[in-house]
């Protein structure tokens, strides 16, 4: 299985530009969030999706968009990015439902730079 | 709301010391509770995890118990290897439907040899 998959691994934004970060999972699972790390802030949600079609916002959505049009795939969008957007991000999933006992798996994470 | 409170570090120890990083939550009903490790320039992976009070996770020599009583979930190793260097996140998630996670805020591990 390849789990969670994440791409790009690296980026580097000028001011003001676009981008999308791609995230796939292969594992049915209904759950699936974006996460940045920032140093001495630990793990923060941006926004997540608990099926097609269903998004809702996290901790720091803004900036920042997603939609889930299929199980596998959420990706996150920076529609004008900001140097304040600089960090680490993190594509996970997990079963939901009536199986909340269950661990999510992480992808590989994208640096991102703005400038 | 729910939280989890961790020291962030770094901890530093000697190659085969003993290990303790300290993890309470806070959080009602009976959540779940994980150990997440994150090597350098990877993603988060699950170390172990523990589903109901007085349950004992382990893997990797690592242990942890689900002490309801106090609300912890501290992790343990007798004794560390270089290879342990890492971040380690504690987490929690409630029990009932769909639930968002809540991870700490990672604590840093050195080991020396």
């Amino acid at each position: 299985n390849a789990g969670v998959t994440q791409t790009p691994k690296f980026q580097v934004l000028k001011t003001g530009q676009s981008m999308t970060l791609q995230c796939a999972q292969d594992m049915n699972h209904e759950y699936m969030s974006w996460y940045r790390q920032d140093p001495g802030m630990g793990l923060r949600l941006i926004h997540y999706s608990v099926g097609a079609g269903i998004t809702d916002q996290g901790e720091v959505p803004n900036g920042y968009n997603v939609s889930r049009s299929t199980t596998e795939d959420f990706p996150l969008r920076l529609l004008s990015a900001a140097p304040s957007q600089t960090s680490v991000y993190f594509c996970a999933s997990s079963y939901s439902g009536d199986r909340p006992n269950t661990e999510a798996f992480f992808g590989q994470g994208t640096r991102l730079t703005v400038v | 709301g729910n939280s989890v409170t961790q020291m962030e570090g770094p901890v530093t120890l000697s190659e085969e010391a003993f290990l303790t990083i300290n993890c309470t939550y806070t959080a009602t009903g009976y959540p779940s509770l994980f150990w997440y490790v994150q090597y350098p320039g990877e993603g988060l992976q699950l170390l172990l995890k523990a589903t109901k009070a007085d349950d004992k996770g382990s893997n990797k020599g690592f242990e942890a118990t689900y002490r309801k009583e106090t609300t912890s979930f501290h992790l343990e190793k007798g004794s560390v290897q270089v290879s342990d260097s890492a971040v380690y996140f504690c987490a929690l998630r409630p029990s009932g439907g769909y639930q968002k996670v809540t991870f700490g805020i990672g604590t840093k591990l050195q080991v020396i040899p």
